[in-house]
């Protein structure tokens, strides 16, 4: 069972907007920063948000990240096929002194 | 740019010790910030977090693995090596290394390896 707390699955269809969530504690979202990771089938997780709301260069605008208390959010707006994919959260675990992870949410364009 | 890549064996044994390389180019292990993790990803896709070693050479190890993990580094390399003893079949996982900087994009993994499957087996 995964420290941190994301809905299994998501929809939404092509041009919609969809947010994830990401449910902690203080002891982890409550006290550090949130990352989130895209995996494509087949392939490494790749960041997408950093520091709560940062992206990389290279990620689309239409990724954005929010943090409040002890979770936080991802939202994709404009949603396309190519999003398709698993998405999971991450923070820093204080008693683990490593990093925690979601169990990952299965995100399907209809 | 930051590229990782992980080598080791596809296929272990019960009880044997594993061995995970790490090689590291784009950065330098010995760079102020900068953290080198192991990750692992369970066939049923979650993500486990096993250890880390820090530019310092200071270590963290996750508390429920943590008598079977060592991690060290080579700077002479840009290599990060992983051993886990006492392997089980419920070690089979992908296993990732992943590049972390406190001064960039924080403490948590940003560059992440391709990733090699490790299969446990009789």
């Amino acid at each position: 069972q995964s420290v941190l707390t994301q809905p299994p699955s998501a929809s939404g269809t092509p041009g919609q907007r969809i947010t994830i969530s990401c449910s902690g504690s203080s002891s982890n979202i409550g006290s550090s920063y949130v990352s989130w990771y895209q995996q494509l089938p087949g392939t490494a997780p790749n960041l997408l948000i950093y520091k709560n709301n940062q992206r990389p260069s290279g990620v689309p605008d239409r990724f954005s990240g929010s943090k409040s208390g002890t979770s936080a959010s991802l939202a994709i707006s404009g949603l396309r096929s190519e999003d398709e994919a698993d998405y999971y959260c991450a923070t820093w675990g204080d008693s683990l002194s490593g990093p925690v992870f979601g169990g990952g949410t299965k995100l399907t364009v209809l | 740019q930051i590229t990782l890549k992980e080598s080791g064996p596809t296929l272990v044994k019960p009880t044997q010790t594993l061995t995970l390389t790490c090689t590291c180019s784009g950065f330098s292990l010995s760079t102020g910030g900068v953290g080198l993790s192991w990750i692992r990803q369970t066939p049923g896709k979650a993500l486990e977090w096993l250890a880390l070693i820090y530019w310092d050479d200071d270590r963290r190890y996750s508390p429920s693995l943590k008598t079977r993990l060592t991690i060290t580094k080579d700077t002479s390399k840009n290599q990060v090596v992983l051993t886990m003893t006492n392997m089980d079949p419920v070690d089979t996982a992908t296993y990732y290394c992943a590049h972390s900087s406190s001064l960039t994009t924080g403490p948590l993994p940003a560059y992440w390896g391709q990733g090699t499957l490790v299969t446990v087996s009789s």
